[in-house]
């Protein structure tokens, strides 16, 4: 079965310094990953994927994500947080070879609150 | 370009009520999903037009449930009779592709069935 867990329900950073939301999956085979962010009263947006290649994949508003296949990982960063990263983070999968089984699957989400 | 509209943004009812969502993709995308998030917990999917054909409707809870796409635009999701199990956040997606195509979200529905 396909899963993910994000180990944390709430981050909390200083503006300025680095941040890190922890996600980590369960597939069989290889995954398509995904970060998607949620601001307050907004529907999810796309922030970015991986589908093959290069392991450390960049994306919007200064985020990238490194997947790691050894530790079935694929944590979101950002070298210095704003306070207007502040938001709802989801992690999201799919196996390359899914079959039947083709929705994605979500993490419960995790809280970013970025200090000034 | 215009982005995913959802309707109405909010709606209480009563447990036995009927509440239609309605959700309008981007233009052009062919692909439709529907998920709920009850609070706290995940977002879950409920199911995958393409077009007007329902792709996936694995994740549709019950009978109560009706999802519909006529023509391939808009599609309206029925829930009759509601639940008090049945609140949450309903979203809608909408992508020019299947996955690994990202998904475009309307701002959601809060649904709540007292």
């Amino acid at each position: 079965a396909q899963s993910v867990a994000q180990p944390e329900d709430q981050v909390n950073v200083a503006e300025g310094n680095p941040l890190t939301v922890k996600c980590t999956y369960s597939v069989s085979g290889n995954p398509y990953l995904f970060w998607y962010v949620q601001y307050p009263n907004r529907g999810l947006q796309f922030l970015l994927k991986y589908i093959t290649g290069d392991n450390l994949v960049k994306g919007s508003y200064g985020f990238e994500a490194e997947f790691n296949k050894s530790q079935t990982s694929f944590h979101l960063k950002k070298p210095s947080a704003l306070v207007s990263d502040s938001a709802l983070y989801f992690c999201a999968v799919r196996a390359h070879n899914a079959g039947n089984n083709r929705k994605l699957i979500w993490g419960l989400g995790t809280s970013l609150a970025v200090n000034p | 370009e215009a982005g995913v509209t959802q309707f109405p943004s909010h709606s209480v009812i009563e447990k036995g009520q009927t509440v239609t969502l309605r959700c309008d993709p981007i233009s052009g995308h062919d692909n439709l999903y529907w998920y709920r998030r009850v609070m706290g917990k995940e977002i879950k999917f409920l199911l995958h037009f393409v077009k007007e054909s329902k792709q996936d409707e694995s994740g549709m809870p019950n009978n109560r449930f009706l999802a519909e796409r006529t023509g391939g635009t808009y599609s309206t999701l029925k829930v009759q009779p509601a639940e008090l199990e049945d609140s949450g956040v309903y979203f809608c997606a909408s992508s020019p592709g299947p996955v690994p195509y990202e998904q475009y979200f309307g701002p959601g529905t809060r649904l709540t069935v007292t």
